[in-house]
């Protein structure tokens, strides 16, 4: 089955930019979306389609995908952004979800 | 607005069977284009991907798990019902279901349910 792999853990200063990275095997030629979970609270799609934000989501986030590797970029990052992240794509052979391990944003 | 919220037991025995609901408003599951998906979280790990279903009741089933989950639909009670079989302490976590925008076009979970946690122990 496919698999997706992200870094355990990113750390970034306040106002800075930080870049979350997840691979995978020709990530590029598939579509990728990203969650945003706070603690207690359930996730949220910050990027689809690997660079589209829905409605609500601040201009700072940003994706791109290609070759084996997506990317989530937050530009001027907030002491709010400081959450796990997850990248998700699907198997295009079987329509299956999968996610990545999650990465943990620091804002030191 | 899209709305989706679990529910179902918060502790089963190892062995039994485990059903959970989500219930929903402001989709149709008989309108073209539009699914559900059910996903997983133990306590303090990643999300797992558990199954979706199409509004044209086309099954999506995690590999790993294939053999324990049904996912079913009621589109009269805008429901969706996930059983799994043979539980085990492993399956501690906290179960959500979420739309799936644009069925087959990728577009990402983008509306999900608060969350409803599951213990198995004995």
């Amino acid at each position: 089955s496919y698999e997706l792999t992200q870094p355990p853990s990113v750390s970034v200063s306040p106002g800075q930019t930080a870049t979350i990275s997840c691979s995978g095997d020709k990530l590029g030629d598939k579509y990728v979306c990203w969650y945003q979970q706070k603690p207690g609270q359930s996730p949220v799609l910050v990027i689809y389609q690997d660079y589209k934000r829905p409605s609500g989501i601040p201009e700072r986030f940003s994706g791109s995908n290609s070759g084996n590797t997506a990317t989530l970029t937050i530009s001027g990052t907030q002491g709010m952004d400081e959450a796990d992240y997850y990248c998700q794509a699907w198997d295009s052979s079987t329509e299956d979800v999968v996610f990545g391990g999650g990465t943990k944003l620091s804002v030191l | 607005q899209i709305t989706l919220k679990e529910s179902g037991p918060t502790l089963v025995k190892p062995t039994q069977t485990l059903t959970l609901t989500c219930s929903f408003s402001g989709l149709s599951l008989s309108t073209s284009g539009e699914g559900v998906a059910w996903i997983r979280q133990p306590p303090g790990k990643a999300l797992e991907w558990l199954a979706l279903i199409y509004w044209n009741d086309d099954k999506r089933y995690s590999p790993s798990l294939r053999s324990r989950v049904t996912i079913t639909k009621d589109t009269s009670k805008n429901q969706v019902v996930l059983t799994m079989t043979n539980m085990d302490p492993v399956d501690t976590a906290t179960y959500y279901c979420a739309h799936i925008a644009e069925a087959y076009y990728h577009y990402g979970l983008d509306v999900w349910g608060q969350g409803t946690t599951v213990t198995v122990s004995s």
